[in-house]
């Protein structure tokens, strides 16, 4: 079946301007979560949804960093006035529950000019 | 505070030398210890998750094992195929939050 997709594969953007990321999970997976993994780091934790429960947003960065998720399916992150810091490969997987193993995404390379 | 170690950083072998890598944590109440691996260019493709000291799991020549402190990927006769980074992550919380370490770049030579 389908895995995981990620809108758009690769974004270019000038420092400032606001951007939107896109994840589709995997049909009939509760859970989904964002990553991002900076050139030479491991992947770091965002912000996790499981179905209609409150997020845990520990992980993001800063207030300039949001996620919301639709309907238990599509989840878009948004990163407002963008530094050139926020330049990473951003990653989405979801699980069928939140104990399960999580299914990765291609991933957004960022880039910040 | 959780940490996630992984070793050696980077290795070349040549086509069928076994040889395995470490995964050292520190995780308070573990969930599962997951292993990944990702290609360049690519995100994390899951290989395994294993969920109690003892515990042993195999897929083709990768075979993972599990103690309280550590994991081990051991490789068997390694291929060309195999080369990528591998990702070690154990999860715990009330869902399966993981810790990723940095991965082992793995290269095998012909």
């Amino acid at each position: 079946g389908a895995g995981v997709s990620q809108s758009p594969s690769n974004k270019v953007t000038e420092k400032g301007k606001d951007v939107e990321l896109r994840c589709d999970p995997i049909s009939g997976h509760t859970a989904l979560y964002w990553y991002r993994q900076s050139l030479g780091q491991g992947l770091e934790f965002l912000i996790y949804f499981q179905g209609n429960s409150a997020p845990d947003k520990s992980g993001l960065p800063s207030d300039r960093f949001s996620a919301e998720r639709t309907g238990g399916s599509v989840s878009t992150l948004t990163i407002q006035r963008t530094q050139q810091e926020d330049s990473a490969v951003y990653l989405c997987a979801s699980s069928s529950g939140p104990l399960g193993e999580q299914y990765f995404g291609p991933g957004t390379r960022l880039t910040v000019t | 505070e959780d940490q996630v170690t992984q070793s050696p950083e980077a290795l070349r072998l040549q086509e069928g030398e076994s040889s395995s890598l470490n995964c050292s944590y520190t995780v308070s109440g573990l969930r599962g210890l997951f292993w990944y691996r990702q290609d360049p260019g690519k995100g994390p493709e899951f290989l395994f998750t294993l969920y109690s000291a003892g515990e042993e799991k195999e897929k083709e020549r990768l075979k993972a094992t599990l103690t309280k402190k550590e994991s081990f990927l051991h490789i068997t006769a390694p291929k060309p195929e195999d080369s990528a980074t591998y990702l070690c992550a154990p999860g715990s919380g009330g869902y399966n939050k993981l810790i990723f370490g940095a991965g082992t770049r793995l290269a095998v030579h012909p």
